[in-house]
């Protein structure tokens, strides 16, 4: 069956770093990727989307990869900030929608 | 431009009840889905629908119903409540018609439910 996983323990990096973020995949071949960011008791927002044929993505300080031969996604958060801290989510569309199980990313100041 | 809106934010049910938990959007998309969270866990997929008086089943619809009998709403139906279904329960939409696809779902507040 189709699986996700992403980073499975809370990553904790000091202000100003970059935090790296992954998201691995198994059994499927997602036409897209998306990244979403959710707050404690909110609702997730989208972030950041690739296609399966695009190999980075960049938006202000994320970037997100996407290697189709080893099925993974890196999401990387340059000059992190305590405002960064939250839950990040993967999600694959093909002809099915996935989310992972996300990964709590706290900024130390 | 209220984007997703769900009612309510919380309810307590009793084992056995029913409810329906509302969703509703004004963007005028064509795709709404359902998911359920649980701590810990990612968004399951429980229906969703691709236009009016159009669903189908996702990951985990066992125990739900929806309808959808307009573009707007998108109201998600539990029968005969099990402590099993205490979650957090998610609404979004997404337009798939735009040429300019992003991709991007848009996701309601949230309704917490919990089954005693």
């Amino acid at each position: 069956s189709q699986k996700i996983e992403q980073n499975s323990e809370a990553l904790n990096i000091q202000e100003g770093k970059t935090a790296t973020l992954t998201c691995n995949y198994t059994n499927y071949s997602p036409a897209y990727l998306q990244w979403y960011r959710q707050d404690p008791g909110r609702g997730p927002v989208f972030l950041l989307l690739i296609r399966e044929n695009e190999k980075e993505k960049r938006k202000e300080r994320l970037k997100v990869t996407f290697d189709t031969t080893f099925k993974q996604s890196l999401f990387h958060i340059t000059a992190s900030q305590p405002a960064d801290s939250a839950t990040y989510l993967c999600h694959m569309t093909g002809n099915q929608f996935y989310f992972g199980t996300g990964t709590s990313l706290t900024v130390i100041p | 431009n209220a984007g997703v809106t769900q009612t309510p934010k919380f309810r307590i049910l009793k084992i056995g009840q029913s409810m329906t938990l509302q969703c509703t959007q004004d963007m005028n998309h064509n795709y709404m889905y359902w998911y359920r969270q649980d701590p810990g866990m990612g968004l399951k997929l429980i229906y969703y629908s691709v236009g009016a008086g159009i669903t189908d089943k996702g990951e985990v619809p066992n125990g739900y119903n929806v309808s959808r009998s307009t573009t707007e709403d998108f109201p998600l139906r539990l029968e005969l409540a099990a402590p099993s279904q205490t979650s957090v329960y998610f609404c979004a939409s997404w337009d798939r018609g735009r040429t300019s696809y992003t991709g991007e779902l848009f996701f309601g507040e949230g309704s917490r439910l919990t089954v005693l």
